[in-house]
């Protein structure tokens, strides 16, 4: 049950777009298309950004998009806002019936 | 209006026990798996367990099995998770989930610390 690889942090400027990976197995990430993304303020439970690697849950800003290759994961970050700024992780389903996340990372707003 | 409330939380020496609660309302719990996922202080997340709709499939993460039981009361929309012989590094928010295509909504979590 290792978990996921994600960078410690990623940052931009206003306006530019970022892209977080999420590298796996092909026990989880390859190996199911049961992949999702989460955003954490401080102090607050994880928001649901995209599930099932590509779907946008209802309210979700279309600045976000997700998708998989191989055994990564990755979700993108268009056009940078201050209020992106948070902890982003991501999850996967494993051949284990488990879940497992990434370490998470950390988005910074020049 | 999907709502999960966690409750249980509190301070134990290490080796003491806990149970928490989570109660559901806004969707037919019975219907749904559900998972605990903890989260220590300034880390990131850990799943902890998960139970299906009718309490038959039960998994734990290994950092977790043989001290915590998860299980559910469908006639009262609760979920619980049992956490015995608890560690320092057990300390953490726990949070209670609704799991399906993805683990969403989570309820606020409940906040349990260990230490002597």
């Amino acid at each position: 049950q290792s978990a996921l690889t994600q960078p410690a942090s990623v940052s931009g400027s206003p306006g530019q777009s970022i892209t977080i990976s999420c590298t796996g197995t092909s026990s989880d990430v390859g190996g199911y298309n049961y992949v999702s993304w989460y955003q954490q303020h401080p102090g607050k439970a994880p928001k649901l950004l995209i599930y099932e690697v590509t779907n946008r849950p209802s309210g979700i800003s279309s600045r976000f998009s997700a998708s998989k290759s191989g055994n990564t994961a990755s979700l993108t970050i268009s056009g940078l806002q201050a209020e992106d700024e948070a902890h982003y992780y991501c999850n996967s389903y494993t051949t284990s019936s488990t879940w497992v996340f990434g370490g998470g990372t950390k988005v910074t707003v020049l | 209006e999907v709502q999960l409330l966690e409750s249980g939380g509190g301070s134990v020496q290490p080796g003491g026990s806990l149970r928490l609660s989570c109660v559901v309302s806004g969707f037919t719990f019975s219907d749904y798996a559900m998972t605990w996922v903890r989260q220590a202080p300034g880390k990131g997340l850990e799943w902890v367990s998960s139970i299906g709709n009718s309490g038959a499939t039960i998994y734990y993460a290994d950092s977790v099995k043989g001290r915590f039981t998860i299980s559910r009361d469908n006639s009262k929309n609760t979920l619980f998770l049992q956490m015995n012989s608890l560690r320092v590094e057990d300390a953490a928010l726990y949070y209670c989930a609704k799991d399906g295509a993805a683990i969403d909504p989570w309820g606020q979590g409940t906040l349990v610390t260990v230490s002597s």
